[in-house]
């Protein structure tokens, strides 16, 4: 099965700064790269995604590039704002029905 | 409109017990998933089911069964249940097409106490 793995475990950074967190697959057959955000309490909810046939996607302070070669794709925050504090995943789809295989996920906190 | 919604968002229960999850999408979605999220927020795909195929994880214990009445409805039942059981549990939705985000439902705390 696909294997995802991802990097940090947790995330400290000062508002304003960047963040970044990195997730490597297994499966070279793999086209599309989501990101989830889930704050405490809640339900994971997609924030941005990307698919094999670009290298970078940007949405206001949030952009997703993938190196499908080294395959590995990464989510980068900037500015970030307390808000932006909750776990992210990223996931892969795997097996016959693609389904998402979720990374371990990224405890990012932003401090004031 | 709520696009996945889950019933009941909290169940505690005694071992042993049965019980079901009950799971609702209005999105049209073909696919519908289960997933467990354990205490150190790991997530892991239990099943997924669409009109023509049950995708089962091997390493769900056959006391978890999904029941899917019509494709806007999948349903999760647990019988016989144990302490290792205690978790949240996610529904989620999609087209199914591998390239789709999904739609989460907002979650059942599981407690087995």
């Amino acid at each position: 099965g696909e294997n995802v793995e991802q990097h940090p475990s947790t995330l400290s950074v000062q508002e304003g700064d960047s963040a970044v967190i990195k997730c490597t697959y297994s499966d070279s057959a793999s086209n599309y790269f989501p990101w989830y955000k889930q704050e405490l309490g809640k339900r994971p909810q997609l924030i941005i995604d990307i698919r094999s046939n670009v290298g970078e996607k940007k949405d206001q302070r949030i952009a997703v590039t993938l190196n499908k070669t080294a395959k590995h794709f990464s989510l980068h925050i900037t500015e970030t704002q307390p808000e932006d504090s909750a776990v992210y995943f990223c996931a892969v789809p795997s097996g016959s029905a693609r389904q998402l295989t979720f990374g371990s996920g990224t405890q990012l906190t932003v401090l004031p | 409109d709520t696009a996945v919604s889950q019933t009941p968002k909290y169940l505690v229960t005694q071992m042993g017990n049965d019980k079901s999850i009950k799971c609702e999408q209005n999105l049209g979605h073909d696919t519908m998933y289960w997933y467990k999220q354990d205490s150190k927020k790991f997530l892991k795909i239990m099943f997924s089911y669409n009109n023509k195929e049950l995708i089962i994880n091997e390493t769900v214990p056959n006391r978890f069964s999904p029941k899917s009445p019509d494709k806007a409805h999948l349903n999760l039942h647990i019988n016989s249940l144990e302490l290792g059981d205690s978790a949240v549990y996610f529904c989620a939705s999609s087209l199914g097409d591998g390239e789709s985000g999904y739609t989460f439902g907002s979650g059942t705390r599981l407690t087995v106490v």
